[in-house]
């Protein structure tokens, strides 16, 4: 199946630093992306979809200025957590559409933990 | 968007039983997909079955789809220990874009 490549696989940081997280598809060209929060035990928490070439549309709840995406290339899109805080400590996870199949895959996810 | 609801939430058995799952949703769709999590790592696709077809079998999953009763069942035969995890089902928005969104999950525990 296709590929989602995911990186890093976890981060540490302190109050107040930004972090980046990448999403790549490998073998095929994802002009859609999703962005998922998830915590321990609970389900994924749709963030936003990431549309190649144009804004993101984030989800209710969710801050655009807190949590920015790119999706600069058809392979590539990225979530930056800005002036992270401990709250936002969680597992994000990214997944792209593969073509007309409709079928999601995933990244391996990303365990941030902000100190 | 659409959000699948897996039930039960927790699931215990012993390798070599069959382990069944449930999702049910809320209104129409074109495709059902369910996918499997191991902690702390990405979800894997397993199947995917669209609205028009009623049965679908990958290997040692069975897949059903119910669109009058808007519900899904999984079932692994002859289970194992590493089919330990989490299993979600998510579904599409017919005639809308397709955003998928998630329940919380069945977590699936096979003793060896």
């Amino acid at each position: 199946g296709a590929v989602v490549s995911q990186h890093p696989s976890w981060v540490i940081c302190k109050s107040g630093t930004s972090v980046k997280i990448e999403c790549r598809s490998l073998d095929f060209q994802a002009t859609t992306m999703f962005w998922y929060r998830q915590f321990p035990k609970q389900s994924l928490m749709l963030m936003a979809t990431s549309n190649e070439g144009s804004k993101a549309t984030y989800e209710q709840g969710v801050e655009k200025d807190k949590f920015l995406i790119n999706h600069a290339s058809l392979t590539l899109s990225t979530l930056t957590v800005t002036s992270a805080h401990p709250e936002d400590s969680s597992f994000y996870i990214c997944s792209a559409v593969s073509g007309a199949n409709e079928k999601l895959f995933f990244g391996s996810g990303t365990q941030l933990s902000v100190l | 968007s659409q959000q699948g609801e897996e039930d039960p939430q927790a699931l215990s058995i012993q390798e070599g039983e069959n382990a069944t799952m449930n999702c049910s949703y809320k209104t129409s769709i074109n495709n059902l997909q369910w996918y499997r999590q191991n902690s702390g790592r990405g979800l894997v696709h397993l199947i995917l079955i669209r609205s028009n077809e009623r049965e679908k079998h990958s290997g040692r999953l069975r897949v059903t789809l119910d669109t009058s009763k808007k519900s899904s069942s999984l079932l692994i035969t002859a289970s194992r220990a590493a089919d330990t995890a989490s299993y979600f089902c998510a579904t599409d928005a017919s005639g809308g874009s397709y955003i998928p969104t998630f329940g919380r999950g069945t977590s699936l525990i096979v003793h060896p």
